[in-house]
């Protein structure tokens, strides 16, 4: 397996304009975490899903923050308008949860918002 | 609720020595999961190595090895021989075995290997 796969690695955007960040879990497994990285607060959970379902969102720090999962292949986290406070660094992770629970992270994007 | 305490922030150990990096969780779960994390300069997060909860064998991959005390609710990394290429972060996590449980971070130690 290639791993959890995220794209683009890095993303510039100007202020007010919308951003998708994407996601490919590992096939297979059936949780997925969104998280946030910036020097100021360290990694942060911001949404996870179960099979698919939202289970907590409540590390979404606003409503301009937004994710999806259609289906058990692909996640995306949207950003509607950006704002250059949102700059950092956005992990996804996959896991599975059954006999033998480990949780993978891709590459992450680095979002600079300018 | 999860939480997950790292109390050292920075800690430096010479090449070829052995140093232990501190971790302290607490979940109302009975059986749940424990990761460390490397995270090099490149950003990647790298699995260490996993313990399970309910086995009371403490894990070990090749120079990485951990104690495990779950009554006291520690998890500690010990890295044996340390290489230049341990310099990082390094990440303590939780991950609780039920549908809702969540993975939760600690807020990391980064670690300096000097000659």
């Amino acid at each position: 397996d290639a791993g959890v796969i995220q794209s683009p690695r890095h993303e510039v955007t100007e202020m007010g304009q919308e951003v998708t960040l994407r996601c490919k879990p590992i096939s297979g497994h059936n949780s997925l975490f969104w998280y946030r990285q910036t020097m100021m607060r360290g990694l942060e959970l911001l949404i996870y899903f179960n099979n698919n379902v939202p289970i907590d969102d409540s590390g979404m720090p606003e409503d301009r923050f937004s994710a999806k999962m259609p289906n058990a292949s692909f996640s995306t986290l949207k950003i509607q308008p950006s704002e250059p406070r949102d700059s950092a660094v956005y992990f996804c992770a996959s896991s599975f949860r059954g006999a033998r629970t480990e949780a993978f992270f891709g590459q992450g994007t680095r979002l600079t918002v300018v | 609720a999860q939480t997950v305490t790292q109390s050292q922030p920075e800690m430096s150990v010479q090449e070829a020595e052995t140093v232990t990096l501190s971790c302290t969780y607490d979940t109302s779960e009975n059986n749940y999961y424990l990761f460390w994390y490397k995270q090099p300069p490149s950003r990647q997060m790298i699995l260490v190595i996993r313990q399970e909860a309910y086995k009371q064998q403490n894990a070990t991959e090749n120079r990485f090895s951990v104690n495990f005390q779950k009554a006291a609710k520690s998890f500690s990394l010990k890295i044996s021989d340390s290489q230049l290429g341990d310099t990082a972060m390094y990440f303590c996590a939780l991950l609780g075995t039920g549908t809702a449980s969540k993975l939760t971070f600690g807020t990391g130690t980064r670690l300096q290997v000097t000659l």
